[in-house]
């Protein structure tokens, strides 16, 4: 079966600070990985997904996931956090497909918490 | 751009009623996708849709039933309500079956069962 893990809970960042929210994932095939960002009372926002090719994936609002085969992980980055960046991050594996539906099986999600 | 739309976005419900909870997809999108989250945990897949017929299945109870429609929106229906299914349910919408593509979620629907 696929499946996603996020380690870390929480991520504590400065400002201004690079940041990173790891990953990794299990899956039997090519992996199809995505990010999704939720904030307070709201659904989940689409940040950026890894499909094939290039292991550097740019997505919106300024991050970036790094695909990485050998060490199963995809990991999501950004160079300088913002405040506004606090929200909650799940790291989601395509299952599928069946019958067309390619669900989508989330991690157990990692809060960031950026400091002014 | 358009965007997913659910309604009602808050429900509260007493055990043992049902409720129904609707999906407005995105133009054109062809499947449908339910999920819950409950308080916090992550989403949990419940059932898809993909041009109107049922397409997956995942961990949603017998006393829950769903369909998508002749105009794509999708109705989620909960029967015999319990205190475990206060949560959060999201749809979410792709287009072509959606195998690479990444699904477009709606605000969710938050039910509150007292």
């Amino acid at each position: 079966a696929q499946s996603v893990a996020q380690p870390e809970d929480q991520v504590n960042v400065a400002e201004g600070n690079p940041l990173t929210v790891k990953c990794t994932y299990s899956v039997s095939g090519n992996p199809y990985l995505f990010w999704y960002v939720q904030y307070p009372n709201r659904g989940l926002q689409f940040l950026l997904k890894y499909i094939t090719g290039d292991n550097l994936v740019k997505g919106s609002y300024g991050f970036e996931a790094e695909f990485n085969k050998s060490q199963t992980s995809f990991h999501l980055k950004k160079p300088s956090a913002l405040v506004s960046d606090s929200a909650l991050y799940f790291c989601a594996v395509r299952d599928g497909p069946m019958d067309s539906s390619y669900k989508l099986i989330f991690g157990s999600g990692t809060r960031l918490l950026v400091r002014p | 751009a358009a965007g997913v739309i659910q309604s009602p976005r808050h429900l509260i419900k007493e055990k043992r009623e049902t409720a129904t909870l609707k999906c407005y997809p995105i133009p054109r999108h062809d499947t449908v996708y339910w999920y819950q989250q409950g308080p916090g945990q992550d989403p949990q897949f419940l059932i898809s849709f993909y041009e109107k017929m049922q397409s997956d299945k995942g961990s949603i109870p017998d006393r829950f039933s769903a369909q998508q429609f002749s105009d794509y929106h999708s109705e989620l229906n909960m029967s015999s309500l319990e205190l475990g299914d206060s949560a959060l349910y999201f749809c979410a919408s792709s287009l072509n079956g959606g195998s690479a593509r990444e699904q477009y979620f709606g605000p969710g629907t938050r039910l509150t069962v007292t």
